[in-house]
C-alpha cells in the first residue's frame, strides 16, 4: 500500500507567520522531497531528504526550511512568505536502491494561501 | 539538461473512446525511467504507469499502455475505453538512474459523456 499524509490539507497564513507543513510516511521509503507545485503547472523541485542528507535546490529562498525528524517523516517551516509562495505544496518518498531514487509516491498536498 | 516536453496543453476524448497524450524528451542518458503521473482535481498526483528505458517491452496497466520509442525519444500514454474518472492534468516525467524527476508541462484531458 503506497501512502503518504500531509497535514494541513490547507492554510492560510499571513506574511510575518510562522507555520510548518507536515510530511509522513509508512513505506519504509528512506528518501523523501518537497514540491511547489503553482496552478496549471508541474511540480518543481524543492528538496530531497535521502540517507540522512538534505539536497537543496539553490533558486528555493531560505524562508522555507525544511526538517527532518526521522526516516519518515519530513517537515517544512514557513517563515516570512510572500504573497507569491502561495501554491500548493506536494510531499514525495520514493524507495532507495544503492544511489538510485526510485518511483516516487506523492502525498495529497497542502494547498497555501500567503496573504 | 534533460527535458521533458508535452505538446498538447489539452486533450478531449468521448467516454469508452481511446486517446493517446503525447511526450518527447532530450537526454544524453541510457539508464533512465519515464512516468506518467495523473492529477485529478483532488489534487493528489497519482502514479499511472513507468518504463524503464532499458526494457524494450512496453509497458501496460489494466487500460493504460505506452508506445515508447527510445530513439525517438517518445514516450507516449494510450487511455482505452476512457471513463469519466479518467478526467485530469497528466503529467509525464523523466528521471535519469542518478538524478531526480523533471515533468512536463502538463495535458489537461477532459472526458465527454
Amino acid at each position: 500500500d503506497t501512502e503518504v499524509t500531509q497535514t494541513p490539507k490547507h492554510l492560510v497564513m499571513g506574511m510575518t507567520n510562522k507555520k510548518s507543513l507536515k510530511c509522513e510516511q509508512h513505506m519504509g521509503h528512506r528518501a523523501m522531497y518537497w514540491y511547489k507545485q503553482k496552478a496549471k503547472k508541474p511540480p518543481e523541485l524543492m528538496f530531497v531528504y535521502s540517507y540522512e542528507k538534505l539536497s537543496i535546490n539553490e533558486s528555493v529562498p531560505s524562508r522555507f526550511s525544511p526538517e527532518c525528524p526521522n526516516s519518515s517523516l519530513l517537515n517544512l517551516h514557513l517563515h516570512a512568505l510572500q504573497p507569491e509562495d502561495s501554491a500548493l505544496y506536494l510531499c514525495a518518498s520514493s524507495q532507495l536502491l544503492g544511489l538510485v531514487r526510485e518511483t516516487q509516491y506523492f502525498g495529497p498536498g497542502t494547498r497555501l494561501l500567503v496573504l | 539538461a534533460q527535458t521533458v516536453t508535452q505538446s498538447q496543453p489539452e486533450m478531449s476524448v468521448q467516454e469508452a473512446e481511446t486517446v493517446t497524450l503525447s511526450c518527447t524528451y532530450d537526454t544524453s542518458e541510457s539508464d533512465y525511467y519515464l512516468f506518467w503521473y495523473k492529477q485529478p482535481p483532488s489534487r493528489q498526483m497519482i502514479l499511472v504507469i513507468r518504463q524503464e528505458a532499458y526494457k524494450q517491452q512496453n509497458a501496460t496497466e489494466n487500460r493504460f499502455s505506452v508506445n515508447f520509442q527510445k530513439a525517438a525519444k517518445s514516450f507516449s500514454l494510450k487511455i482505452s475505453d476512457s471513463q469519466l474518472g479518467d478526467a485530469a492534468m497528466y503529467f509525464c516525467a523523466y528521471r535519469s538512474a542518478l538524478n531526480d524527476m523533471r515533468f512536463g508541462a502538463g495535458t489537461r484531458l477532459t472526458v465527454k459523456p
